[in-house]
């Protein structure tokens, strides 16, 4: 079966300092990958996504980016972190990749990353 | 306007009660349809998927109207454990890949 790990499941990290956050995905090949964000009271904002090994789309301009080095590997990172991107981090994956229905089957999500920039 | 609405409650229930949730769309070219619950300072989770002729999975009810651009979820019978935000979800075809498009949640409290 299908799982995504994700980690750290919580960070506090002070203004300035650089951020990486991992996602990785374990029984599936070619999965469509995921970054989203959710601010405390808000909705899920989507911040990333990838199709492919290298492929990454940005949703909304912001002081992150996204790197899919690996098939089952997407990574969140920062070089220099804002008061404002605290926040929920969550990401996602459906198996687009090889089953072309895996989208009527919604997402599966990461336990996610609450991040405190203080 | 939001392509995806919902009421962000909260709705207060009595055990027992039954509860409906709307979520309405603004892109009629959206193919699939999602209610997730999401339980405070957690990852969400599918609830369930929502076809056109409705569908039903034990106490939950969800239906849509193409037509109108909107979804909804029925709870009966409400339990205490169903105290949750419930999240609408759309799902469209964008730039050769599919994009779920998240509502705000709507919330829900069943007191005992």
């Amino acid at each position: 079966s299908q799982t995504i790990h994700q980690w750290p499941a919580t960070l506090v990290q002070p203004v300035g300092s650089p951020l990486s956050l991992e996602c990785t995905v374990e029984g599936t090949s070619n999965p469509n990958l995921y970054w989203y964000r959710q601010a405390a009271g808000r909705g899920l904002q989507l911040l990333f996504y990838s199709v492919g090994i290298g492929q990454i789309s940005s949703e909304v301009p912001q002081n992150l980016s996204a790197s899919r080095p690996q098939d089952r590997q997407f990574i969140l990172s920062s070089k220099k972190l804002l008061l404002s991107d605290s926040g929920f981090y969550l990401c996602a994956w459906n198996g687009e990749g090889l089953d072309r229905t895996a989208h009527n089957y919604g997402y599966t999500f990461g336990s996610g990353t609450r991040l405190t920039v203080v | 306007r939001k392509e995806v609405e919902q009421d962000p409650g909260p709705f207060n229930v009595p055990e027992g009660a039954t509860v409906a949730f709307n979520c309405t769309y603004s892109n009629s070219a959206s193919q699939s349809f999602f209610w997730y619950r999401q339980d405070c300072r957690k990852e969400p989770k599918l609830l369930m998927s929502v076809y056109s002729s409705g569908n039903e999975d034990g106490r939950f009810t969800a239906q849509l109207n193409r037509a109108s651009q909107y979804i909804s979820l029925l709870i009966r019978d409400s339990k205490l454990s169903d105290s949750a935000t419930y999240l609408c979800v759309v799902n469209m075809r964008s730039s050769g890949t599919y994009k779920y498009i998240f509502g705000t949640g709507t919330r829900l409290k069943v007191l005992a």
